[in-house]
């Protein structure tokens, strides 16, 4: 099993333009988030999905899109990079919310928007 | 006020000692409660869970105090390879989402 895999691992944008983060997973698990992590700041939800063909908003969702069209994918959408959107993205996945359900991290994408 | 706040450090110890870390939490509807691990430029991996009556796993212990709401993890015997961050995870109940503290960054020198 690989797990959870985000590509690409680092990528450079500048202002005003878009792209696209893929997350897979291989553990069919319902459950997919994305994060992203900046210094001080701790992981922060921008949008989360309970299942294929469902999407809802995390904590911070202003200027992302999301999709998931299959169940082993979640994909990030940024559709205008701004110098703000410089940060760590973090996929993440869980079979179900039982508690004590353990969350796997993806290795992360590393985005820096000049 | 944060949702689970935490103490930043970074704590500095010696190889060999023991360490503790706390972690509170503001909502008394937390359901579930874990101690995330993270090193330098990687993806948080769980440590463990915290469970009412408390829990142990070699040198590492989870305390979880309701009352007070916080938890606690405790190192023993520290070893080099312990330097990391440390976050604290609490779910809500019936929620989908977890909430990870801003980490504890822990350094043991030799």
């Amino acid at each position: 099993n690989a797990g959870v895999t985000q590509t690409p691992k680092f990528r450079v944008l500048k202002t005003g333009q878009s792209m696209t983060l893929l997350c897979a997973q291989d553990m069919n698990h319902e459950y997919m988030y994305w994060y992203r992590q900046d210094p001080g700041m701790g992981l922060r939800l921008i949008h989360y999905s309970v299942g294929e063909g469902t999407t809802a908003k995390g904590e911070v969702p202003d200027g992302y899109n999301v999709s998931r069209l299959k169940k082993q994918n979640f994909l990030l959408g940024l559709e205008s990079a701004a110098p703000s959107q410089t940060s760590v993205y973090f996929c993440a996945s869980r079979a179900d919310p039982i508690p004590y359900n353990e969350q796997f991290f993806g290795p992360g994408t590393r985005l820096t928007v000049l | 006020r944060k949702e689970v706040e935490q103490d930043p450090g970074p704590f500095n110890v010696p190889e060999g000692a023991t360490v503790a870390f706390n972690c509170t939490y503001s909502n008394s509807a937390s359901q579930s409660f874990f101690w995330y691990r993270q090193d330098c430029r990687k993806e948080p991996k769980l440590l463990m869970s915290v469970y009412s009556s408390g829990n142990e796993d070699g040198r590492f212990t989870a305390q979880l105090n309701r009352a007070s709401q916080y938890i606690s993890l405790l190192i023993r015997d520290s070893k080099l390879s312990d330097s990391a961050t440390y976050l604290c995870v609490v779910t809500m109940d019936s929620s989908y989402k977890l909430i990870f503290g801003s980490g504890t960054r822990l350094l043991v020198r030799p």
